[in-house]
């Protein structure tokens, strides 16, 4: 069963650098698949921020593209997220999620993990 | 920029009745390339259909979905109690994104 846990910080203050991780257990990211960030805000919908391959080729989401910056590391099976200069619209529920594509829909979900960006 | 649209924004249903959902696509969505996911409160989305109208593993086949082109259907052929939530869809490929969403709520 592939599972997916997201980790880090719950508070960022504004201006700062958004950092996560996100462990997969269950299935080796050396093997394929595409591994991906999605967020929501508060009570609003989903948006893809990016995603990697194992070969560490990124994929962004072109209105977040200057701010995020994603990496793999296949030997602890995990991958991770950096959002700079975050802003309070940056608040929301983050995800974790495998996929077949770059941009593809995803079939494995981490739980998510809220992160508030306040001073 | 493929915009996606959903509608209606609530549809508020008894169990046991037909579901039909509405995604409709700004650009027309190349190869299918739609998904559907249902989310519950307080938990991640979970995937429901891909390529438009492939089940995704382990989801019930009163789960059906629709369509090409720009207008696509999710619909659900008898409403379990369990099946009350959020459902978005996604078009994906070249580009990514998720509509605003549908409620299906208890009426």
């Amino acid at each position: 069963q592939v599972q997916l846990q997201e980790s880090g910080p719950g508070l960022v203050k504004p201006s700062e650098t958004l950092s996560l991780n996100c462990t997969v257990s269950g299935y080796s990211i050396s093997s394929g698949y595409y591994w991906g960030y999605i967020r929501q805000p508060p009570g609003k919908g989903l948006e893809w921020i990016g995603s990697i391959f194992q070969s560490g080729s990124t994929y962004h989401n072109p209105s977040l593209k200057s701010r995020v910056t994603t990496s793999v590391d296949t030997s602890k099976n995990q991958f991770s997220l950096k959002l700079s200069s975050v802003t309070a619209a940056d608040t929301a529920v983050y995800y974790c999620a495998r996929g077949p594509g770059p941009r593809g829909y995803f079939d494995y979900w981490g739980q998510g993990t809220l992160v508030t960006v306040s001073s | 920029e493929i915009v996606l649209t959903q509608s209606p924004g609530t549809l508020s249903l008894s169990p046991g009745e037909r579901a039909t959902l509405s995604c409709r696509a700004s650009q027309s969505v190349s190869s299918s390339y739609l998904a559907w996911y249902q989310q519950k409160p307080g938990q991640a989305p979970r995937l429901l259909i891909y390529g438009a109208s492939s089940r995704a593993t382990g989801i019930p086949d009163r789960f059906s979905g629709s369509g090409s082109g720009t207008d696509f259907t999710l619909t659900i052929s008898r409403l379990e109690p369990e099946d009350f939530a959020v459902y978005y869809c996604q078009h994906y490929g070249s580009s990514t994104s998720f509509g605003p969403g549908t409620t299906v709520d208890i009426k």
